[in-house]
């Protein structure tokens, strides 16, 4: 089983509709959570960090679930420029290495 | 601020030569690291350099590879003798961070292309 796995997709959604990933994650000692956005042919940015409490920024809302070992990121009123990969990344305790999944493509169309 | 600096950003060469790919790393970064990408594939980790301490090779896929970090600033990646299965984009991040919550800050990678 791979450390990191995410549904590649594509997800295809029309523009003001709300849409959401999952990342899982098979190592219970991992601390660390991240969502990276990359568009096409550009290079990975950090879109959000990822709290046990969650976290919101405008329209983006990340949560975790320990118990379920998954993380997961909602994005509401999708725009055109939101259409990207979005890579889930995670860090084990005691590790300075993040690795990162396969990412999840997101298709906003008009 | 100026980013993460990678040159060159695309490199094309035959099957058997070496190539060497470098990384200007953003000023006063101590975390330096090397991935990967292969088309439509995730980011496969290489070697991690922390400071002045043993860099992290774990990742390196063959003896074929290998890296250095020179006064704790830029680094370059060599890959002697390449084969076709090197093509990848290499994108090289680094971190300002000394803990283990990492948030990496990516070049634009360098696209190589083995003939």
């Amino acid at each position: 089983r791979k450390e990191v796995e995410q549904d590649p997709g594509p997800f295809n959604v029309p523009e003001g509709a709300t849409v959401a990933f999952n990342c899982t994650y098979s190592n219970s000692a991992s601390q660390s959570f991240f969502w990276y956005r990359q568009d096409c042919r550009k290079e990975p940015k950090l879109l959000m960090s990822v709290y046990s409490s969650g976290n919101e920024d405008g329209r983006f809302t990340a949560q975790l679930n320990r118990a379920s070992q998954y993380i997961s990121l909602l994005i509401r009123d999708s725009k055109l420029s939101d259409s990207a990969t979005y890579l889930c990344v995670v860090s084990r305790r005691g590790s300075y290495i993040p690795t990162f999944g396969r990412g999840t493509s997101l298709i906003v169309h008009p | 601020g100026a980013g993460v600096s990678q040159s060159p950003s695309n490199k094309v060469t035959e099957k058997g030569k070496d190539v060497e790919l470098r990384c200007d790393p953003i000023s006063g970064h101590t975390a330096l690291y090397w991935y990967r990408q292969s088309l439509g594939q995730g980011l496969e980790f290489l070697i991690y350099f922390q400071g002045n301490s043993a860099p992290d090779k774990s990742g390196l896929p063959s003896d074929r590879f290998s890296a250095e970090r020179t006064g704790g600033s830029v680094s370059t990646l060599t890959i002697q003798r390449t084969q076709q299965e090197d093509s990848a984009v290499y994108l090289c991040a680094s971190s300002p961070t000394t803990g283990t919550n990492e948030k990496l800050f990516f070049g634009s990678g360098t696209q190589l292309s083995v003939l």
